[in-house]
């Protein structure tokens, strides 16, 4: 069964410092990867997703993704955070066939941003 | 582009009441449509699968006979908790894909349910 793992739960940053998000996941096929960010009582917007080619992928609001095989992790990284970004983060690993759409999420990551 | 709505945003129902829960995909046809839940300050977990014009597909855990779920167009999934109790209390959230692959996986906004 496929699995993703948020390690941090909380993360705290100053606005303007980079930030990295991490996330491990365990699939036995190809997987298909999803960032979405959660406001507090708000539902999931997609911040950006990898099915196949550039190993980075470039998102929404300045985010971008690294998928390395390598190390089944697909980090989440912003150069510069700003305060509108603190929300909380959830990784998701999806499969491909018949199953497609069905996602796995992992315990997400709560960004809170100091001024 | 391509919107998923929920409805209501927020409800409150009595012990022991049902209340429906409606997911529209808005601008495109949504073959399949996925219901999570989240209980508070905790991830989303996926509770079942709804097919157009079949029965829906439940993981394992989930009760069928509680959380009905009906998909009877391409554009509406429905999800009914039967018999509320305090426990059902959370955030009931659905997706919606196109057909084929690729296509990009949409949220809804979700829906708050609180049983008193």
């Amino acid at each position: 069964a496929q699995s993703v793992t948020q390690p941090d739960i909380h993360i705290t940053v100053s606005e303007g410092a980079s930030l990295e998000l991490r996330c491990n996941y365990s699939y036995g096929a190809t997987p298909y990867l999803f960032w979405y960010v959660q406001s507090p009582g708000q539902g999931l917007q997609l911040l950006l997703k990898y099915f196949s080619g550039d190993t980075l992928v470039q998102g929404i609001k300045g985010f971008e993704a690294e998928f390395k095989r390598s190390q089944s992790s697909f980090n989440l990284r912003k150069p510069s955070v700003h305060w509108s970004d603190a929300a909380e983060y959830f990784c998701a690993v999806g499969e491909f066939g018949t199953s497609y759409g069905k996602l796995t999420f992992g315990q997400g990551t709560i960004l809170t941003v100091h001024p | 582009g391509a919107v998923v709505s929920q409805h209501p945003s927020r409800v409150i129902c009595k012990s022991g009441t049902s209340v429906k829960i409606e997911c529209r995909s808005l601008d495109f046809q949504a073959t399949t449509m996925f219901w999570y839940r989240q209980f508070p300050k905790q991830s989303l977990m996926l509770m079942a699968t709804s097919n157009e014009g079949s029965k829906a597909t439940y993981e394992q855990g989930v009760e069928k006979d509680k959380f009905l779920i009906n998909h009877a167009s391409l554009t509406l999934s429905t999800l009914t908790v039967t018999s509320a109790h305090p426990e059902d209390s959370s955030f009931y959230i659905c997706s919606a894909k196109g057909t084929g692959y690729g296509n990009t996986i949409y949220f809804g906004e979700g829906s708050w349910l609180t049983v008193v």
